[in-house]
């Protein structure tokens, strides 16, 4: 059964420091996210990306956030400058469209540890 | 703004009887609505999900019960199994992203 999956599972950096974080999306699916839950807190939208440009982003997703799809195969989450208040669990999906009864698949999320 | 709201944290529930799951929602524009299942450290898996044009869907074990005009939803399962605990999620979506509740921890009592 095909499924989103993201590495690394886990990575610890240090405050300060860019992490980019790696999905690769179900292989015929259109449109990826990249959702976040902090720890014990809601899952929180990040960021929506269609046709290689960003279509919607939430208040989170500021300028030390980017994405990428440099390769028509993975979609990247790069955090320039990481802040203690970055740590939690990121979680990639996919949508093969944005029609009505169209689920989002999630990967397993990578959980960022900055300190 | 809370969009999409699960006001009970916590549901327990014996092995073989019905989970209740709500779910409420503040957006009229919603079309879409879906449950997601996740376990610890795990990515959420989907459930169920039903359309704004639809009151009811049955998958199984789980049904899924939409009220527009009271913009609530709810997730049954029943019988409840052991294997069935793990925190529910509601999603609602309009147009792109999808909006999460907050989650209710479900623990089937063997």
């Amino acid at each position: 059964e095909p499924e989103v999956t993201q590495t690394p599972s886990h990575q610890v950096t240090q405050m300060g420091q860019e992490v980019i974080l790696r999905c690769v999306p179900i292989s015929n699916h259109l449109y990826f996210y990249w959702y976040r839950q902090i720890l014990g807190q809601k899952v929180e939208f990040l960021v929506s990306f269609y046709n290689n440009e960003i279509s919607e982003k939430s208040e989170i997703f500021d300028d030390q956030f980017s994405v990428e799809r440099p390769d028509g195969s993975n979609f990247t989450l790069k955090i320039r400058s990481t802040k203690l208040e970055d740590s939690a669990m990121y979680f990639c999906a996919s949508r093969i469209s944005r029609g009505a009864n169209t689920e989002a698949f999630f990967g397993q999320g990578t959980r960022l540890t900055v300190v | 703004d809370q969009q999409v709201k699960q006001n009970s944290p916590s549901l327990s529930v014996q092995e073989g009887r019905i989970s209740i799951l709500n779910c409420d929602y503040t957006n009229s524009m919603f079309d879409y609505f879906l449950w997601y299942k996740k376990y610890p450290a795990e990515g959420p898996t989907f459930l169920i999900s039903i359309s704004s044009i639809k009151d009811k869907n049955e998958d199984g074990r789980f049904t899924v019960f939409l009220n527009k005009s009271a913009k609530h939803l709810s997730l049954h399962i029943v019988p409840s199994q052991p294997g069935d605990s793990a925190v529910y999620f509601c999603a609602a979506s309009g147009s792109n992203q999808f909006y999460f509740g907050t989650g209710t921890s479900l623990t089937v009592i063997p």
